[in-house]
């Protein structure tokens, strides 16, 4: 069973187009995320939701939006894609540090390539 | 700034040696640490963390030692395997934050055969 899914896992498009990319997570998890990884491996957050609420923005373009239907999925939608939005975008989810025993640990999914050309 | 790493690097060891992956800190008010594994094309895997109450955790020949003064970690990977090779990544959090894992720039590491 793979805990967390995100599709698709290849995309490919031309600049100015819309794309959406998905994630669910059969953790049970209450937090989830986005990550942006670019060609050198760097990782950094973009958003966060918990419990379908935004509770990080990391000054990402307006033109990336996060939906969170409910608290086991994640979408983000990308308008007029451009060059340098190509990259590796990772969801992944964590139970949170909501209670002393939790920890911050993430669990990925398995990332969705993005080549915008 | 936040700031967790260094500049990508690589290490390369023969297999069967130990291996050290180094990882430097910015934020003196971080509290837990952990290290992810990636390998080519797959999401970042956990493999060990440690709260900043401790200096040192062992898991299955894996050891990650923290060393708040001079907000250090490392990875000490023992007899290390080709299954190994893969990048390396520390993280950060602040325990009272919000949910938010710093990511430093990694080290590659390549085993030998």
């Amino acid at each position: 069973d793979t805990a967390v899914s995100q599709t698709p896992k290849y995309l490919v498009t031309q600049m100015g187009n819309d794309k959406s990319i998905k994630c669910e997570q059969n953790l049970g998890h209450d937090t989830m995320y986005w990550y942006k990884q670019d060609s050198k491996k760097f990782l950094k957050i973009m958003f966060s939701y918990n419990n379908k609420e935004l509770i990080i923005n990391e000054t990402v373009p307006n033109r990336f939006s996060p939906k969170s239907p409910d608290k086991a999925h994640l979408n983000l939608h990308i308008n007029s894609l451009e060059l340098g939005d190509s990259a590796v975008y990772f969801c992944a989810s964590s139970q949170g540090p909501s209670r002393a025993e939790d920890t911050g640990e993430l669990f990925f999914g398995e990332g969705s390539r993005l080549t915008v050309l | 700034g936040e700031s967790v790493g260094l500049h990508l690097p690589t290490l390369s060891v023969q297999e069967g040696d130990n291996s050290i992956i180094n990882c430097a800190y910015s934020n003196s008010a971080s509290d837990y640490f952990i290290w992810y594994k990636q390998e080519s094309g797959k999401g970042p895997q956990f493999i060990i963390d440690i709260r900043s109450n401790m200096d040192k955790r062992q898991g299955q020949r894996v050891t990650v030692l923290l060393n708040k003064t001079v907000k250090h970690l490392s990875l000490q990977i023992a007899a290390t395997q080709p299954g190994d090779s893969a990048v390396y990544f520390c993280a950060e959090n602040l325990m009272d934050s919000s949910y938010k894992l710093i990511f430093g720039s990694g080290t590659r590491l390549l085993v030998r055969p």
